[in-house]
């Protein structure tokens, strides 16, 4: 089965680091894109990053920039999230989602959400 | 960055067809792709590129574009279509590619 698990999520105080985990399995996950996309409580869905099958190319959304490091590592079929400096609105569900082959911004699977709360 | 825009609310009678949209700039370059949640659950693509659905979705979601704005379709909407619909697309207006979502629409099933 395809499937996407994301750990590491929990309350954490402003100004304050987590590291979340993505663990992939079901796919060969060395050939995929991966994103983290989040989403805080109530509202819509806010890409994060992007991280490409090799890792040569990143991007970060705006929001996050110079804050989040995404990586990865094939070898363990596993995608990271390292998150500094992180603020109130940082607060959400965190997911992760793979990038089609063909359509790399259409994400056809997502795991099921780590929360992470930022709060004092 | 360019931004996405959808209607934040529509709702259909059980079996008629109805249109969501989402207009944005990055649309003129770029396919959009569409996903639906449920409550508490996590997003399931429907459609993507032109307009392909990925295996499993029914074939009463259907998409199309035309100049900056993109619309999903779903013919003959059942009580279980009731959900979060949101579009995204890539957008390559700022100093680095990204991704952007729209702010989603809720769908209610009458």
């Amino acid at each position: 089965e395809v499937q996407l698990v994301e750990s590491g999520g929990g309350l954490v105080q402003p100004g304050g680091s987590l590291r979340l985990s993505c663990a992939a399995s079901g796919f060969t996950f060395s050939s995929y894109s991966m994103n983290w996309v989040r989403q805080a409580p109530g509202k819509g869905l806010e890409w994060v990053s992007y991280i490409s099958s090799s890792s040569s190319t990143i991007y970060y959304a705006d929001s996050v920039k110079g804050r989040f490091t995404i990586s990865r590592d094939n070898a363990k079929n596993s995608l990271y999230l390292q998150m500094n400096s992180l603020r109130a609105e940082d607060t959400a569900v965190y997911y992760c989602a793979r990038g089609r082959l063909d359509f790399l911004d259409a994400f056809d699977i997502w795991g099921q959400g780590t929360m992470v709360t930022v709060s004092s | 960055s360019s931004e996405l825009t959808q209607d934040p609310a529509v709702s259909v009678a059980l079996g008629q067809t109805v249109r969501i949209t989402c207009q944005g700039d990055s649309l003129r370059s770029y396919y959009a792709s569409w996903y639906q949640q449920k409550p508490g659950q996590a997003p399931v693509l429907v459609i993507y590129g032109k307009n392909n659905r990925p295996s499993g979705i029914p074939d009463r979601f259907s998409g199309s574009s035309s100049g900056n704005t993109a619309s999903l379709t779903i013919t003959g909407a059942q009580a279980e279509d009731e959900a979060d619909y949101y579009c995204n697309s890539r957008d390559s207006s700022g100093n680095h590619p990204q991704v952007v979502f729209g702010g989603g629409t809720k769908l209610t099933v009458l």
